[in-house]
């Protein structure tokens, strides 16, 4: 099975910063890596998919990038709304598998 | 566009539970569709998966032989039947459904999630 390995788990960070976060994969798993993002008590929701795909309505300053065993979301000014938790997962074969996650924070 | 599930509650360990998922706003006879669960206060953990025929399915491994997924097209349905419930199976239980880009490789993804349904096995 695939293991997804994400870092740092928690980060804090100021509104307007720059923050990314990675995920690694046990093996490689080509492009086959997705993004979401979970707030307290909501369902994930998709941000990005096939690695470095926007997912439609998702705002530009989140970006993806990465292929093989090594990926990373990156957002590029944080905005209120992004202080939450996000998850990568595989879609390489399964069992699919997700992160542990990281947690935003607000500095 | 919407799933929801329904199911949840208070269950004893060793006993069983049957969770639903009822698609609407789409084709949920074109779609593969998930079950993904989560732990009070954990992580996302990917529970099974059905083919949109239902022909097909897999399962994480540490759930196979306990939990079965099914679907009824004509209702719109999904379902996942849980059977010798423990303590560890406590979590909310989402259903999504698999949508898939190819260009030219097909790469699939999770786009639609209900808001999930509780499970607590507990004596």
């Amino acid at each position: 099975d695939i293991q997804m390995t994400q870092s740092p788990s928690s980060l804090s960070a100021s509104v307007g910063d720059r923050v990314t976060i990675t995920c690694r994969a046990s093996q490689s798993i080509s492009g086959y890596l997705n993004w979401y993002q979970q707030k307290p008590g909501k369902p994930p929701k998709l941000l990005m998919y096939a690695a470095s795909n926007l997912q439609g309505g998702v705002p530009s300053r989140f970006s993806g990038g990465g292929s093989g065993t090594d990926f990373a979301l990156t957002i590029s000014s944080l905005q209120p709304e992004d202080f939450a938790t996000y998850f990568c997962q595989q879609s390489y074969n399964v069992p699919y598998s997700f992160g542990q996650g990281t947690k935003l924070e607000i500095k | 566009v919407q799933l929801v599930e329904s199911g949840g509650g208070v269950v004893q360990p060793g006993r069983s539970l049957r969770l639903s998922c009822t698609a609407s706003g789409f084709t949920f006879r074109n779609f593969f569709m998930h079950w993904v669960r989560q732990a009070p206060g954990k992580g996302l953990e990917w529970v099974a998966l059905m083919s949109d025929e239902g022909s097909d399915k897999h399962y994480a491994d540490s759930l196979k032989g306990r939990f079965t997924i099914s679907r009824d097209n004509s209702k719109n349905t999904l379902y996942l039947q849980m059977n010798s419930l423990r303590a560890e199976d406590t979590a909310v239980y989402y259903c999504a459904r698999r949508s898939r880009s190819c260009f030219p490789l097909c790469y699939y993804y999770m786009d639609v999630w209900g808001k999930g349904t509780a499970v607590t096995v507990t004596s």
